[in-house]
């Protein structure tokens, strides 16, 4: 099956800083996810970006389809933006989603 | 803005009991899914189902899972003996459309001793 990279695992910043996370998959994909988990588990819709470019206040993400990567960036980090931030994808003919083991990120005040 | 909903939020079962989880998804959604995901780990997926029947189905969905569309609203998903390792959180989602946007309810943890 399709695998999910992600990149770093782990990643401690001041708060007003700037991050990048990294998704890689090995196989084309017809739906790209980027969600937040909180502290309480849920899982937070941030992009449905299988390709092009998004961005929603401090968050964008910008999907290169053809060479297989994800990129999602926070500005400005709060420390309300700590948890950890799945990227999860679905190859053509599948339903579902084949998460990575996501970034873990605290955002110290 | 609607939202996919789910209950219990939490459970506690003894191992060996049947267990039966409770989803509300979006009204106008026609793909349902289950996942799940145990502490600390990635979330897997579990289950789709569409038209009334699986449409696809993970190794971990076994014949110890079912799920139903009982009526109109509901989406369950049943584990008919519950073992120490189903202990996890038990995420539902719902989509429009296949290659549309999955939201995700939050979750029901499921703790078996």
């Amino acid at each position: 099956g399709i695998q999910v990279e992600q990149s770093p695992p782990d990643l401690i910043l001041q708060e007003g800083a700037n991050s990048t996370l990294r998704c890689n998959f090995s196989d084309s994909v017809n739906n790209l996810q980027w969600f937040h988990q909180n502290p309480w588990g849920q899982l937070i819709n941030l992009f449905y970006i299988p390709s092009g470019t998004k961005q929603n206040g401090r968050l964008s993400a910008t999907t290169v389809a053809t060479e297989r990567y994800s990129l999602l960036y926070i500005s400005s980090s709060q420390t309300t933006d700590s948890g950890v931030y799945f990227c999860a994808v679905c190859a053509p003919g599948a339903d579902g989603l084949t998460f990575g083991k996501g970034t873990h990120l605290i955002i110290q005040p | 803005e609607p939202e996919v909903t789910q209950t219990p939020s939490h459970q506690v079962t003894q191992m060996g009991q049947e267990v039966i989880l409770r989803c509300v998804p979006i009204s106008n959604h026609l793909y349902f899914y289950w996942y799940r995901q145990i502490l600390g780990q990635k979330v897997e997926f579990l289950v789709s189902f569409y038209n009334n029947e699986i449409s696809e189905k993970s190794e971990i969905f076994d014949d110890q899972f079912s799920v139903e569309r009982p009526d109109g609203s509901n989406f369950t998903l049943k584990i008919r003996s519950t073992k120490l390792e189903d202990s996890a959180m038990y995420f539902c989602a719902s989509s429009r459309d296949i290659e549309e946007t999955q939201y995700f309810g939050p979750g029901t943890r499921l703790l078996v001793l």
